[in-house]
């Protein structure tokens, strides 16, 4: 069935370091890839998302690799902050339908 | 502009009791979805609706039922509760032109059944 693997868990860094999230995504008629950051008692907020028809994405801090022949796809943030702290989240789907998430990856980032 | 907005936003409830969450979408969005998210899991989709009609459905049960009415709103129905229903269920919502697409999700009812 359709499934977003998610890794890792839990991620801590030092403020200024970078972070990867990577995803592996199993339905190969997926075409959209959002991720969410979602604080704690919050709802969850797109930050990024990127189409299948492109390969990378960028928004200052923040970037979006896809590699549609082997189904992953990454987030990743650079000189991180302290309020980056948060569970992110990403998602698959197709042109209009469902988002299939993954499990989520808790971001701690250490002043 | 309000974004989405859920009520109520807790609530409490008995097993085998009924529940029904609502939903307003954000301003100019027609298109409303549903997701469970249990506790330290990522959003489960429930149902997607738009022109007052079930669109899409996840793997959940005929207990979970839903409605949107002709001003987009929604309402999330959950008939004879389990334990298990204990979850925040988000509402989202999207333009058509690209209906699952920029999801914005409201801030989400949370429901403890005991």
């Amino acid at each position: 069935g359709e499934n977003v693997e998610q890794h890792p868990s839990t991620l801590s860094v030092q403020e200024g370091d970078s972070a990867v999230i990577k995803c592996t995504y199993s339905d190969s008629a997926s075409n959209y890839f959002p991720w969410y950051k979602q604080e704690l008692g919050k709802r969850p907020q797109l930050i990024i998302d990127i189409r299948s028809n492109v390969g990378e994405k960028k928004d200052q801090r923040i970037a979006v690799t896809l590699n549609k022949t082997a189904k992953h796809f990454s987030l990743h943030i650079t000189e991180t902050q302290p309020e980056d702290s948060a569970v992110y989240f990403c998602a698959a789907s197709r042109s209009g339908g469902k988002l299939i998430f993954g499990q989520g990856t808790e971001l701690s980032v250490k002043p | 502009d309000a974004g989405v907005t859920q009520s109520p936003t807790h609530l409490i409830k008995t097993r085998g009791q009924q529940v029904t969450l609502r939903c307003s979408p954000k301003s100019g969005h027609d298109t409303v979805s549903w997701y469970q998210q249990a506790l330290g899991q990522g959003p489960q989709f429930i149902f997607q609706y738009y022109e007052e009609e079930e669109r899409q459905r996840g793997n959940f049960p005929d207990r979970f039922s839903g409605h949107q009415f002709p001003n987009y709103s929604s309402e999330l129905n959950v008939n004879a509760l389990l334990l298990g229903d204990s979850a925040l269920y988000l509402c989202a919502s999207s333009p058509q032109a690209v209906p699952g697409q920029g999801l914005f999700f409201g801030e989400g009812s949370r429901l403890t059944v005991l």
